[in-house]
């Protein structure tokens, strides 16, 4: 069974400093695709960035970037050099290659405080 | 290039009562899926459709339904509303590896 784990339902962060979302999925699929989303007060789904299962490298994305540990089955995102607007739920979400079927986590909400 | 499009952004319906929200995806895309969102289930996936075909669907009663056009522009009717119904509900428009979602429509049923 598909699962997403996100287990920081909520964190802060100082203004300018990086930060660490974390996410565990687990699934049976042998080819998938692990996204992270980011969605403000108005309710959009914000795409920030996306790693495939056989990417080899982690995926950048300006200041975000997918720390994928395969093997670990984790898939934390980083935020460099935090912005208020910045502040809102943060979405990691998986589904398999070429399916439209996501599965999501729980969500973190990130407070960046000026 | 433009992106997805859901219509309406809110709804206010009251219970006994159908509605049907739109879906407009990303031009070129074939693939449509759907999404509840609520603050106790968190974001729940109710059905995907590829080529007007249904491909998936998930844990929600027959109330919920959908269909695609062959401009691959989505619907989802919800009938005989509830006022567990209330949420917001989002659509994803894929192709390949992209999936990018609409801005959502707020139903409130009351």
């Amino acid at each position: 069974a598909q699962k997403i784990t996100q287990t920081q339902p909520g964190m802060f962060v100082q203004e300018k400093e990086a930060v660490t979302l974390d996410c565990t999925y687990d699934t049976s699929d042998p080819s998938y695709g692990l996204f992270w989303y980011k969605q403000p007060s108005s309710g959009e789904m914000i795409f920030l960035i996306y790693q495939g299962s056989y990417d080899q490298q982690n995926a950048t994305e300006g200041r975000y970037s997918l720390n994928f540990q395969k093997a670990r089955k984790s898939a934390n995102l980083v935020i460099s050099a935090s912005q208020l607007g910045d502040s809102a739920m943060y979405f990691c979400a998986m589904r398999a290659y070429n399916f439209n079927k996501f599965y999501f986590g729980s969500g973190t909400k990130l407070n960046v405080k000026p | 290039k433009a992106g997805v499009t859901q219509t309406p952004r809110y709804l206010i319906k009251t219970r006994g009562q159908q509605v049907t929200l739109s879906c407009s995806p990303i031009s070129g895309h074939r693939s449509v899926s759907w999404y509840q969102q609520t603050p106790g289930q968190g974001l729940q996936f109710l059905f995907e459709y590829f080529s007007e075909t249904q491909r998936n669907k998930g844990n929600f009663p027959g109330r919920f339904s959908g269909r695609q056009f062959s401009n691959s522009r989505s619907e989802m009717n919800v009938s005989t509303l509830e006022l567990g119904d209330s949420a917001l509900y989002l659509c994803a428009s894929s192709k390949g590896g992209d999936a990018f979602f609409g801005q959502g429509t707020r139903l409130t049923v009351v």
